[in-house]
């Protein structure tokens, strides 16, 4: 089942910072955090695995919380590289393997 | 080579024809997924490898599709008798174990 992303958009002044969530209605083994820009294809930010870990670098960073199911990417001081639309992709342990389920995307627009 | 590759980046075909779709994963990756994106959509996962075997083929959204992938490396996803609905940016991603996903630039698939 697709998690879900909020906000689906959001404009930011450059300097601003941004919450983007990603939510699932199953148990979790990790959550991935990938970013595209228009025409490219997905770029990895980074992996969370279950326990609740806090993963960050530069200025963006991460949460996982296990128990809500729900992941966080927080990007601060905003950067007008930080455009982009992003994904995140929630992984189960099935018996045949992990499989990545994407969300529906977060646009984020960084403006001067 | 450095990344994923995939061939060709752009195909046109005409409704009802057969097209396949190639993908070379980065040397040494075990496992290998294939993603579809519409125009503004999110990433729609396919299928997946563990080697040669496909544990996870849930994705395939009809019996049109089918993917195989032979040594370990080089994959092929065709589509048969080719459908408007089909026309989509197909993206192949490569990782290592449950590790970061690296994705090819896409092949986009546009049917006539």
């Amino acid at each position: 089942q697709q998690p879900v992303q909020s906000p689906q958009a959001v404009i930011l002044r450059e300097g601003e910072d941004a919450v983007i969530n990603c939510s699932s209605s199953k148990a979790l083994y990790s959550v991935h955090w990938y970013r595209q820009k228009h025409g490219e294809a997905p770029v990895f930010l980074m992996i969370l695995l279950k326990g609740g870990e806090q993963k960050g670098h530069d200025k963006i960073s991460a949460s996982f919380n296990e128990k809500k199911q729900q992941s966080s990417l927080y990007l601060t001081a905003s950067q007008l590289s930080y455009s982009g639309t992003y994904f995140c992709g929630t992984e189960i342990l099935t018996g045949g393997g992990n499989k990545l389920t994407f969300g529906t995307g977060t646009q984020l627009k960084v403006e001067l | 080579g450095a990344g994923v590759s995939q061939s060709p980046s752009n195909k046109v075909t005409e409704k009802g024809k057969d097209v396949e779709l190639r993908c070379d994963p980065i040397s040494g990756h075990t496992a290998l997924y294939w993603y579809r994106q519409s125009l503004g959509q999110g990433l729609e996962f396919l299928i997946y490898f563990q080697g040669n075997s496909a544990p996870d083929k849930s994705g395939l959204p009809s019996d049109r599709f089918s993917a195989e992938r032979t040594g370990g490396s080089v994959s092929t996803l065709t589509i048969q008798r080719t459908q408007q609905e089909d026309s989509a940016v197909y993206l192949c991603a490569s990782s290592y174990g449950y590790n970061e996903q690296f994705f090819g630039p896409g092949t986009r698939l546009t049917v006539l």
